[in-house]
């Protein structure tokens, strides 16, 4: 069974630019969830979608969104880059919403 | 104060040893409780996931946890150099798929 998938695994942006970040959970699991991972921050919680529906947001300011397709596939998208973005943006996904989160290898975002 | 607290370490222990790894938490919302291990520039990879007070064993590793004291462990057993890595507890209220991580406990094996 495939596990979750995160591509790119790396990306170099400047400030300013936009990014889109992909995730594919394993399948049949309809949870996605996004953290982001600093070694000042740890792991902190993006957002969850659930059925293609956000159902639950952390504290990061608006230019983080993101979204889930019909085929549970996810979406992360950060708007105008700045340095403190840079770090590794890591998917989980889950069965359903109370069940164990797999975490994918992440995407490790360099803004420069 | 932060909602889960964790020892970051580093923690050094020789092969063979048992290994102890704690955290503690405030949010008495919190109900399911799980242990991750992250190898250094890898995603996190679940070991054990609980929601129930008490001990689950699995293979050389048990998972602890006490709601009375807001307290959990993950105990290693006969550990191994493959065993060094960065542990993270995490947990989670019940009906809400938002985890809260601690800030991890780098852990090393010496051979």
């Amino acid at each position: 069974k495939a596990g979750v998938t995160q591509t790119p695994r790396y990306l170099i942006k400047t400030r300013g630019q936009q990014v889109t970040l992909s995730c594919s959970p394993i399948s049949g699991h309809r949870s996605v969830s996004w953290y982001q991972q600093t070694p000042g921050q740890g792991l902190q919680f993006l957002f969850e979608y659930f059925s293609e529906t956000q159902r639950n947001k952390g504290n990061f300011p608006g230019r983080f969104s993101g979204r889930q397709f019909s085929n549970s596939r996810s979406e992360m998208n950060v708007s105008t880059l700045e340095l403190g973005d840079s770090a590794l943006y890591l998917c989980a996904s889950s069965f359903s919403r109370d069940t164990e989160a797999f975490f994918g290898q992440g995407t490790r975002l360099t803004v420069v | 104060q932060k909602e889960v607290e964790q020892d970051p370490g580093p923690l050094s222990v020789p092969e063979g040893a048992i290994v102890s790894l704690n955290c503690t938490y405030s949010n008495s919302a919190f109900q399911y409780f799980m242990w991750y291990r992250q190898y250094s520039r890898k995603g996190p990879e679940l070991l054990m996931y609980t929601y129930s007070s008490g001990n689950k064993e699995d293979g050389r590793f048990t998972a602890q946890v006490d709601k009375s004291s807001k307290y959990i462990s993950l105990f290693i057993r006969d550990s191994q150099p493959s065993d060094s890595a960065t542990y993270l507890c995490a947990m989670e209220p019940f009906g809400n798929e938002k985890l809260t991580f601690g800030t991890g406990t780098r852990l090393t094996i010496i051979p």
